[in-house]
């Protein structure tokens, strides 16, 4: 099993371009998160889809959106990546909403000059 | 408010020197504690879920315990390839989806 699958793993943008990172489970699992990680800040949630079919705002939506395209995948949108957007992004995966352990992915170097 | 605090934010061990990471939160009505290892350029990959006092979960060289306000990992003679960044997490009080995550101790074993 690939467990949690990600692409891009390196992306440069310029300021004001967009793209979308995508992202894709295989172990059946509800519920899937976007997180952001950056030095001092530790990782924080952006969006999550506890269920297919829904999606909530974490703690920094702003300038994301994202998509819950099916059971497997998630997908997270730059509309007009800015500098402040340079980040190391993580999906992940977890059984059921919350209170279990969720699994990450490789994660995806993004850097906005 | 919720918050997870870790310590030492860096710690440096020579091999076998056993030592203990802590991890304290402050969340009402705990609904779990993770604890989750992160190699450089890797994402966190995850080890132990604790859910209530006095539990206790072992995995190698790694023993995590939990109390109502902390959570201990400890590391018995521990190897070179135990280096890595553990990081723990809280569900938040709301319950609204929010995994709020430590910022972590980076661990060094030196041979």
């Amino acid at each position: 099993n690939a467990g949690v699958t990600q692409t891009p793993k390196f992306q440069v943008l310029k300021t004001g371009q967009s793209m979308t990172l995508q992202c894709a489970q295989d172990m059946n699992h509800n519920s899937m998160y976007w997180y952001r990680q950056d030095p001092g800040m530790g990782l924080r949630l952006i969006y999550y889809s506890a269920s297919e079919g829904t999606t909530d705002k974490g703690e920094v939506p702003n300038g994301y959106n994202v998509s819950r395209l099916n059971k497997r995948e998630f997908s997270l949108r730059l509309e007009s990546a800015a500098p402040s957007q340079t980040s190391v992004y993580f999906c992940a995966s977890s059984e059921i909403w919350q209170n279990t352990e969720a699994f990450f992915g490789q994660g995806t170097r993004l850097t906005v000059v | 408010e919720d918050q997870v605090t870790q310590s030492p934010e860096a710690l440096r061990l020579q091999e076998g020197e056993s030592s203990s990471l802590n991890c304290s939160y402050t969340v009402s009505g705990l609904r779990g504690l993770f604890w989750y290892r992160q190699d450089p350029g890797k994402g966190p990959e995850f080890l132990f879920t604790l859910y209530s006092a006095g539990e206790e979960k072992e995995k190698e060289r790694l023993k995590a315990t939990l109390t109502k306000k902390e959570s201990f990992l400890h590391i018995t003679a521990p190897k070179p390839e135990d280096s890595a960044t553990y990081l723990c997490a809280v569900p938040n009080s709301g319950n609204t989806g929010k995994l709020i995550f430590g910022q972590g101790t980076t661990l060094q074993v030196k041979p």
